[in-house]
């Protein structure tokens, strides 16, 4: 069964880049197939898709972000988010997810809270 | 792209019927079956309960279904029971590789 994990630091200073690691376990990435997914939750709010990346490595993100998202494949087992320039109203609750489609996800990762403050 | 529109909460008795409206316009969920449908225990992973539009995952219980008129989809959950009690989303895809949800909904069981 697969299961994805989070993990980066819980505490950005405005302007610099955020960087989120996600973990992949009983399965993996290069296996192909899938689309893996960053979706974030502002506080009191709803989600947010951020974007994906093919199992060959294309990929697509939020208009409303693209400027400022990076989606990279990083080993067999991980993918990462880089989000440039960020503000406190990148403050949120980041999820990484599997897409057996590209237009839905399962499963989800339980999410890491990113707070930008200096 | 805006976010789908969805009511902000919803509330049930135990065995009853419930409906969550997710409305958005004709170059999203009107122009795609491809609405998905997420249940969300706060501080647990969100779940997939329906996608494009009328699809059980394999494990999710049959009292879950969803359904779509026009530019409005919906999910049914029937036979309600405790447990049901979280936030719901919806999601849709809008063209372009682009995915945008709905604002949540809060559904109570009394």
């Amino acid at each position: 069964q697969v299961q994805l994990q989070e993990s980066g630091p819980g505490l950005v200073t405005p302007s610099q880049t955020l960087s989120l690691t996600c973990s992949v376990s009983g399965g993996s990435i290069s296996s192909g197939g899938y689309y893996w997914s960053w979706i974030r939750q502002h506080p009191g709010k709803g989600l947010e898709w951020i974007g994906y990346i093919y199992s060959s490595g294309s990929s697509y993100y939020n208009p409303s972000l693209k400027t400022r998202v990076t989606i990279s494949i990083t080993s067999e087992n991980q993918f990462s988010l880089n989000l440039s320039s960020v503000t406190a109203a990148d403050t949120a609750v980041y999820y990484c997810a599997r897409g057996p489609g590209a237009y839905w996800f399962d499963p989800w990762g339980r999410g890491t809270l990113v707070i930008v403050s200096s | 792209q805006s976010a789908l529109t969805q009511p902000a909460s919803v509330s049930g008795s135990p065995g009853q019927s419930i409906t969550i409206s997710c409305t958005g316009s004709s170059s999203d969920v009107g122009n795609y079956n491809l609405v998905s449908w997420y249940q969300h225990h706060p501080g647990k992973a969100p779940k997939v309960m329906i996608y494009d539009v009328i699809k059980r995952p394999s494990g999710v219980s049959s009292r879950f279904s969803g359904s779509k008129s026009g530019n409005t989809a919906s999910l049914t959950i029937s036979g309600l029971q405790a447990e049901d009690e979280a936030d719901y989303y919806c999601c849709s895809y809008v063209g372009r590789s682009t995915l945008v949800f709905g604002g949540g909904t809060k559904l109570t069981v009394l």
